[in-house]
């Protein structure tokens, strides 16, 4: 049982450095999200998409790019990484039906000096 | 947009003792969801409970139940004959309504079990 997967688990950027933090998930969920957690600011939404070719926007969106082509597959992309991009980064999938509670992935500590 | 709010940073519990983590929100919605996760230092985030607005009744999973008081909009959480492995951040989160996939997460609380 895979659920969600992230990678890499850990990453040290330089600053104006470009990566993509990876998701999949085999659940088949409609809808994935991307959230960054910080100390003292609990989960932040960054990007999220309700099926493939659908994306939009969260609470804090700059500086990442995401897309969807396939229902499993959901990547983050850093264009140009800033320190201010330090961070835990979770990927998130539910299923679209009411009340379906979210599947995390193991996160992606992310470093950017 | 819905808010959450935990308002106790860090909690501490002896081993085998109760403790309540609290959780407030604010919405408009009478149709949602919320939910209580646990971040151990593994980082994982798991699911402890989950309840539905529409229902009165108290969710319970075996020492994890609820409080949900849906007009003074608060959701605690309640940890009986509390365990080492308890100890984790315990973030609660609102989800709309429907099919809408918004949640909403506190800013969590950090709990220590004291042996």
């Amino acid at each position: 049982n895979a659920g969600v997967t992230q990678t890499p688990k850990f990453q040290v950027l330089k600053t104006g450095q470009s990566m993509t933090l990876q998701c999949a998930q085999d659940m088949n969920h409609e809808y994935m999200s991307w959230y960054r957690q910080d100390p003292g600011m609990g989960l932040r939404l960054i990007h999220y998409s309700v099926g493939a070719g659908i994306t939009d926007q969260g609470e804090v969106p700059n500086g990442y790019n995401v897309s969807r082509s396939t229902t499993e597959d959901f990547p983050l992309r850093l264009l140009s990484a800033a320190p201010s991009q330090t961070s835990v980064y979770f990927c998130a999938s539910s299923y679209a039906q009411r009340g379906g509670e979210l599947f995390f992935g193991e996160g992606s500590r992310l470093t950017v000096l | 947009a819905q808010t959450v709010t935990q308002s106790q940073p860090e909690m501490s519990v002896q081993e085998a003792e109760t403790v309540t983590l609290s959780c407030t929100y604010d919405t408009s919605e009478s149709d949602y969801y919320l939910f209580w996760y646990k971040q151990p230092p593994s980082r994982q985030m798991i699911l402890v409970i989950r309840q539905e607005a529409y229902k009165q009744q108290n969710a319970t999973e075996n020492r994890f139940s609820v409080n949900f008081q849906k007009a003074a909009k608060s959701f605690s959480l309640k940890i009986s004959d509390s365990q080492l492995g308890d100890a984790a951040m315990y973030f609660c989160a609102y989800r709309r309504g429907g099919n809408i996939n918004q949640f909403y997460f506190g800013t969590g609380t950090s709990l220590t079990v004291i042996p």
